[in-house]
C-alpha cells in the first residue's frame, strides 16, 4: 500500500465549478499535511498547509481527519489557471528529522 | 526570501558520461537537503537525504554509486549522476530544509535527457 495515495484523475470540470479532492495517508505518525501544486514540468509549490481545525484560503478550503487518515482540497469557483496537477504531501518523522512524502498527484483540467 | 536555486535547469547527455546537478540555498543554511526523481506522470520521488559533513542517506533501490551526493557546504548540495544511461532521464529537483521559519523549498528542477 502506498503511504500517500490519490485518485490521479483526470478531473476535468467546467469554469466555476466546485471540486473535491481526497488524499489517504497511511503512516499514523505522520505530523503535517500540505496540499501542493504543480504545474508541467516545474516545481511543485507550497497551495497550502492543511491544519487540524480545517483551513481555508480564498477559494480553497482543505480539512484533516486523523481519525481516518484522510485530508481533502476544496477548490470554489475554479479558473482556467487552477488547471495543475495538486499534490497530497505528508510530514514524516524519521531518521534525523522529517521528510515528505509526496502522493502520485490528482491532475485538474478546467475548462472554458 | 527562502530561495533554493538549482543549476542547470536542463541538460541533455551522452550515454556514458557524467553529470553535476548543484542545489544552493541562498539566502539561509540547509544542513538537510532532499533530492528527489521524477518520471513522466508520476510522482515525486525521494532519492536520497543529504546531510551536511556527512554521508547521503540513500533511499531503497537507488544506488549510492551511480548518485554520488555530496553536500560540503551549508548552503550547496551536489548530485551526480554517474554514467547516465537514456533510463537516467527524468526530472531531478532537490528540496532544502529552512529552520526559521519552518518549511521546505524547493529548487526548479533539472530536466535531464540521455541520448
Amino acid at each position: 500500500r502506498k503511504e500517500v495515495e490519490q485518485d490521479p484523475g483526470p478531473f476535468n470540470v467546467p469554469e466555476g465549478a466546485t471540486v473535491a479532492f481526497n488524499c489517504t495517508y497511511s503512516n499514523s505518525a505522520s505530523q503535517s499535511f500540505f496540499w501542493y501544486r504543480q504545474d508541467c514540468r516545474k516545481e511543485p509549490k507550497l497551495l497550502m498547509s492543511v491544519y487540524s481545525s480545517g483551513n481555508e484560503d480564498g477559494r480553497f478550503t482543505a480539512q484533516l481527519n486523523r481519525a481516518s487518515q484522510y485530508i481533502s482540497l476544496l477548490i470554489r469557483d475554479s479558473k482556467l489557471s487552477d488547471s495543475a496537477t495538486y499534490l497530497c504531501v505528508v510530514n514524516i518523522p524519521f531518521r534525523a528529522g522529517n521528510m515528505l512524502t509526496f502522493g502520485g498527484g490528482t491532475r485538474l483540467m478546467v475548462k472554458p | 526570501g527562502a530561495v533554493v536555486s538549482q543549476h542547470p535547469s536542463r541538460v541533455i547527455c551522452k550515454s556514458g558520461t557524467s553529470v553535476k546537478i548543484e542545489c544552493r540555498s541562498l539566502d539561509f543554511q540547509a544542513t538537510t537537503m532532499f533530492w528527489y526523481r521524477q518520471f513522466p506522470k508520476q510522482s515525486l520521488m525521494l532519492m536520497a537525504t543529504s546531510n551536511e559533513g556527512s554521508k547521503a542517506t540513500y533511499e531503497q533501490g537507488v544506488e549510492k554509486d551511480k548518485f554520488l551526493i555530496n553536500h560540503a557546504s551549508l548552503t550547496l548540495s551536489t548530485l551526480t549522476v554517474t554514467s547516465a544511461h537514456p533510463e537516467d532521464s527524468s526530472f531531478y529537483i532537490c528540496s532544502a530544509i529552512r529552520t526559521d521559519p519552518y518549511g521546505y523549498t524547493f529548487g526548479s528542477g533539472t530536466r535531464l535527457t540521455v541520448v
